[in-house]
């Protein structure tokens, strides 16, 4: 089955720019999603497709992908972005299974 | 408004049997594929397997086929997670989720956009 392979942590200051990266095969064929977690919440889409944002989802997260890569970018962090993120992308199987990413904390200084 | 209500929190015993439950409502059910996903305590999320309740179509993740058993009564719009026999390691958060795929002029795209919020088993002697 696939991998896909985040950074575990990274940091960002207040209303600076900060970029996760997720690695995988399954990336070359399928796109990901993104998914942000705060302590003792369910997970929240933020990000699917190209660069396709929920309703109500602030327009400082966008998405990006190139290759075997794909990045989310919040542009201007704020203090309650401060979060567990996973990628998420159809298994390379393509038997309607998903892959979750290992997972990134942020932490906006 | 969509929605995925999930059971409560269990506790069992190694060796138990358990049945936890997700209830959609604000949509056509059996429309969408929902699939699970498991938390341990600290750990990141794990894709456990999949269900589309509109035939009973279902897929698991190769960690789980044969250690869960994923089911759906339409009726009730109701996906289920279940375990024959528990372990201590079965202890973790269990989320449902529901699946929407669309067609960009780009190519399929499919996310997970709505989430229980949870379901805590607890697995202890």
């Amino acid at each position: 089955s696939s991998e896909l392979t985040q950074d575990p942590a990274v940091s960002v200051a207040l209303g600076q720019t900060v970029r996760i990266t997720c690695q995988g095969d399954s990336l070359r064929s399928y796109y990901a999603s993104w998914y942000q977690q705060k302590p003792g919440q369910a997970p929240v889409l933020v990000i699917y497709g190209k660069n396709n944002r929920p309703s109500g989802i602030p327009d400082r997260f966008s998405g990006s992908s190139s290759g075997n890569t794909a990045s989310l970018t919040i542009t201007g962090a704020q203090a309650e972005d401060e979060a567990d993120y996973y990628c998420n992308s159809r298994d390379s199987s393509g038997n309607h299974l998903e892959v979750f990413g290992t997972g990134t904390k942020v932490t906006v200084l | 408004e969509v929605q995925l209500v999930q059971s409560g929190a269990e506790v069992k015993k190694p060796g138990e049997s358990l049945k936890i439950s997700c209830k959609g409502s604000g949509y056509s059910f059996t429309s969408y594929w929902i699939g699970w996903v498991r938390q341990m305590p600290g750990k990141g999320l794990e894709w456990m397997g999949i269900i589309y309740p509109g035939d009973s179509d279902t897929r698991y993740s190769p960690s789980f086929q044969g250690q869960v058993t994923i089911s759906a009564d339409k009726s009730i719009s109701t996906a289920y997670l279940q375990w024959s026999s528990l372990k201590a390691s079965d202890t973790a958060m269990y989320y449902c989720v529901r699946r929407t795929s669309e067609g960009y002029s780009y190519g399929p795209v499919s996310y997970m956009d709505v989430w229980g919020k949870g379901t805590t088993v607890t697995v202890s002697s």
